[in-house]
């Protein structure tokens, strides 16, 4: 049973445009949510992170927008370039948990110059 | 301050043979958890060592153990190796309760032939 569901598998968009990434989750007593960024042969590099206080995280080109009760996340790269082409996983986890993240299946970007 | 490094980077093994891949966690981090990530496919939760005892599992066999050492470095080991294991084994080093990301080493490529 998958905890966090990713769409869409993969993404292809121009350089400038806006590349939205969507995830939804079943269990809510995730607390913590955030995106990863994977480059080919590299671990994942930690983007962004929200907590389900607030609907909306903003740092730099990345905003995470957060629904509660839709239950969703997406993740909107703004002005996307080709150096963002990498996939991107989003995660959920339970803080006072020993902190095991659940990742969805990922979503590999292309941006094309 | 170091990142979390991961050796070795590429493994080949042999079905039925065992295992041991090794992590060095980022300076300040007293907890690793180990994920392994399939191609295509976001990381899995293995488990987690806090205090060098096991805080927590993943649905892996026992077949997958750990350890982790005073200086807060880990061990995997996986025993009597399946074709199925062939994956990105990733190491991800964290603060206990900070209730904040990883930071993931580059991972250890096993194949299993």
């Amino acid at each position: 049973q998958q905890q966090v569901k990713q769409s869409p598998q993969s993404l292809i968009v121009q350089k400038g445009g806006i590349s939205i990434i969507n995830c939804a989750y079943e269990n809510t007593a995730f607390d913590y949510f955030p995106w990863y960024q994977q480059f080919p042969g590299k671990g994942p590099a930690l983007l962004i992170a929200i907590r389900p206080d607030v609907s909306e995280k903003k740092e730099g080109r990345f905003t995470i927008s957060f629904n509660k009760s839709a239950k969703q996340f997406s993740l909107h790269i703004m002005d996307s370039q080709p150096g963002d082409s990498a996939t991107y996983f989003c995660a959920a986890s339970i803080r006072h948990n020993f902190n095991k993240f659940y990742f969805g299946s990922g979503t590999k970007l292309n941006v094309k110059p | 301050e170091t990142g979390v490094t991961q050796s070795p980077t590429h493994l080949i093994k042999t079905r039925g043979q065992q295992v041991t891949l090794r992590c060095s966690s980022q300076s300040g981090h007293n907890t690793v958890s180990w994920y392994q990530q399939a191609l295509g496919q976001g990381p899995q939760f293995i488990f987690q060592y806090y205090r060098e005892e096991e805080n927590g599992r993943g649905n892996f066999p026992p077949r997958f153990s750990g350890l982790q050492f005073p200086n807060y470095s880990s061990e995997l080991n996986v025993n009597a190796l399946e074709l199925d294991d062939s994956a990105l084994y990733l190491c991800a080093s964290s603060l206990a309760r900070s209730g904040g990301g990883y930071t993931f080493g580059s991972g250890t490529r096993l194949t299993v032939v």
